[in-house]
């Protein structure tokens, strides 16, 4: 079975551009979530999708944003890139369970650098 | 708020010899604990949960924790360290209630030596 995939691998943008980042869940999960591994700050929680619609934010500015498709893969976008976007950006996807005791897969990221 | 705490950046251990990897807990009502490890240029790969029941949580690759309800403790370990086991682990909790996302702590590096 295919685990949760993501791309591009790598991803070099300049400041101000946007970035767009995909990632495909595994099959038969309908939650994606992604996070941020910055170098001095740990892995911190971005955006929870569910079922095609946002459930939950972390504490990003809006310019983090992102949408998740009928197929349930999922998209991140950073419109106006600062240099401390430069991250790891993980996708995680589960299976939706009522009572929350579902575990998180994580793909192998996609990392972000920004000049 | 829920929060997660590694307080050993790096925990180095000689092959053979047991491992722990420390991680306390603070947050409201039940936790929902998680172990996960990564490899260098590698995301994360699950190790095991607690959710309820025994205490005692085996996983993957021949580690265990331990919840401590006492303590808020949860606690990675392994009987026999191999150099693989070498890379960063991280604990992670989330609340059954409320938002899904996992707050996770700031990772233990561990070094296994030959």
């Amino acid at each position: 079975e295919a685990g949760v995939t993501q791309s591009p691998t790598h991803l070099i943008k300049t400041r101000g551009q946007q970035a767009t980042l995909r990632c495909s869940p595994i099959s038969g999960h309908t939650s994606v979530y992604w996070y941020q591994q910055a170098l001095g700050l740990g892995l911190q929680f971005l955006l929870w999708y569910d079922e095609g619609e946002e459930r939950n934010r972390g504490n990003f500015p809006p310019r983090f944003s992102g949408r998740q498709f009928p197929n349930y893969s999922s998209e991140l976008n950073v419109n106006a890139l600062e240099l401390e976007d430069s991250a790891l950006y993980l996708c995680a996807s589960s299976l939706r369970g009522g009572t929350g005791t579902d575990t998180q897969y994580f793909g192998p990221g996609t990392r972000l650098t920004v000049l | 708020a829920q929060s997660v705490a590694q307080p050993e950046d790096q925990v180095n251990v000689a092959e053979g010899n047991p491992l722990t990897v420390k991680c306390t807990y603070s947050v409201s009502g039940n936790p929902y604990l998680f172990w996960y490890v990564q490899y260098p240029n590698r995301g994360l790969q699950f190790l095991l949960k607690y959710i309820t029941g025994d205490n005692l949580v085996k996983g993957s690759y021949g580690f265990e924790a331990e919840f401590n309800k006492s303590q808020t403790s949860f606690h990675l370990k392994k009987p026999s360290a191999l150099v693989s086991d070498s890379a960063l682990y991280f604990c992670a909790v989330r609340v059954p209630t409320g938002r899904r996302a996992l707050t996770f702590g700031s990772g233990t590096r561990l070094q296994v030596q030959p």
